[in-house]
C-alpha cells in the first residue's frame, strides 16, 4: 500500500496562476480532506469529502475548489494564486468520517506564491 | 466553538530527560475524541494516538504516555527518557461530535532533544 500520495512535493506559482494539486489514496477510504500548515497557525482545513460526489467546505476554503469523481483522488485546485496561499499543504483520508478512524496523511506539498 | 491549546510552543531538553507536552481542550460535546499526532522534521504526520471523551484510562506505549482528564479538559502527552529521534513538532487535536471534519488541531509544540 503507498497510502496517501500527494503530488508535487514543491511547487512554484507566479500571482494569477492557476494549479492543481493531486491526491491518491489506495486504502478505499470513504473520508479525505485538505490541510494547510502556516507557521504559527497549525492545521487548518480547506476542503473535506465524505465519498464520491461529495464534497464540501472547511474553515478556509476561499481560493480553492475540490472534487471527488473516484473514491481514489481528490485533486485541490487553485484558480488564481495569491501569496497569501503559500503554505504546506496536506491531504488526509481515513476510513469513515467517524473520528473513530484517526487521519492518514500525505507528505505535503509546498507551495510558494511570488 | 472547540478550541485546543498547546500550552508549550517550543521545549529543549538534553537526551535522556523526561519531558510531558500540555493540552487543553474546549468543547460543549460530551462526545468527542482526542488525538496526538507527530510531525518529524521530515515533515510527514504521523499518528500517535486517539482517545475518546468515555475513556479516562491512561495509556502507556513504550516511552510515551498519555494523561487524560476530564476534570481539567487535559490530554497531556510524555516522553519519558527523550532520544534524539523524538524531535519533532507534536501536535494535539480535538473532534467534537466524532466526526473528522470537525478536527481541531492545536498550534503544536516544537520538542528538540539535545544529545
Amino acid at each position: 500500500n503507498a497510502g496517501v500520495t500527494q503530488t508535487p512535493k514543491f511547487q512554484v506559482l507566479k500571482t494569477g496562476q492557476s494549479m492543481t494539486l493531486q491526491c491518491a489514496q489506495d486504502m478505499n477510504h470513504e473520508y479525505m480532506s485538505w490541510y494547510r500548515q502556516d507557521p504559527g497557525m497549525g492545521l487548518r482545513l480547506i476542503h473535506y469529502s465524505v465519498g464520491a460526489g461529495i464534497t464540501d467546505q472547511g474553515e478556509v476554503p476561499n481560493g480553492y475548489n475540490v472534487s471527488r469523481s473516484t473514491t481514489e483522488d481528490f485533486p485541490l485546485r487553485l484558480l488564481s494564486a495569491a501569496p497569501s496561499q503559500t503554505s504546506v499543504y496536506f491531504c488526509a483520508s481515513s476510513y469513515s468520517r467517524d473520528s473513530s478512524s484517526p487521519l492518514h496523511f500525505g507528505n505535503g506539498t509546498r507551495l510558494t506564491v511570488t | 466553538a472547540q478550541k485546543v491549546t498547546q500550552v508549550q510552543t517550543e521545549i529543549s531538553v538534553v537526551e535522556k530527560e523526561d519531558v510531558t507536552l500540555d493540552c487543553v481542550y474546549e468543547t460543549r460535546d460530551t462526545t468527542y475524541y482526542l488525538f496526538w499526532y507527530k510531525q518529524p522534521p521530515s515533515g510527514e504526520l504521523v499518528f500517535l494516538i486517539r482517545r475518546n471523551s468515555f475513556d479516562e484510562q491512561n495509556e502507556i506505549s513504550g516511552r510515551y504516555s498519555w494523561n487524560f482528564q476530564k476534570s481539567t479538559s487535559s490530554f497531556n502527552f510524555t516522553i519519558t527518557a527523550s532520544q534524539v529521534v523524538d524531535s519533532a513538532v507534536y501536535f494535539c487535536a480535538l473532534s467534537s461530535g466524532g466526526s473528522n471534519y470537525k478536527l481541531t488541531f492545536g498550534k503544536g509544540t516544537l520538542l528538540t532533544v539535545n544529545p
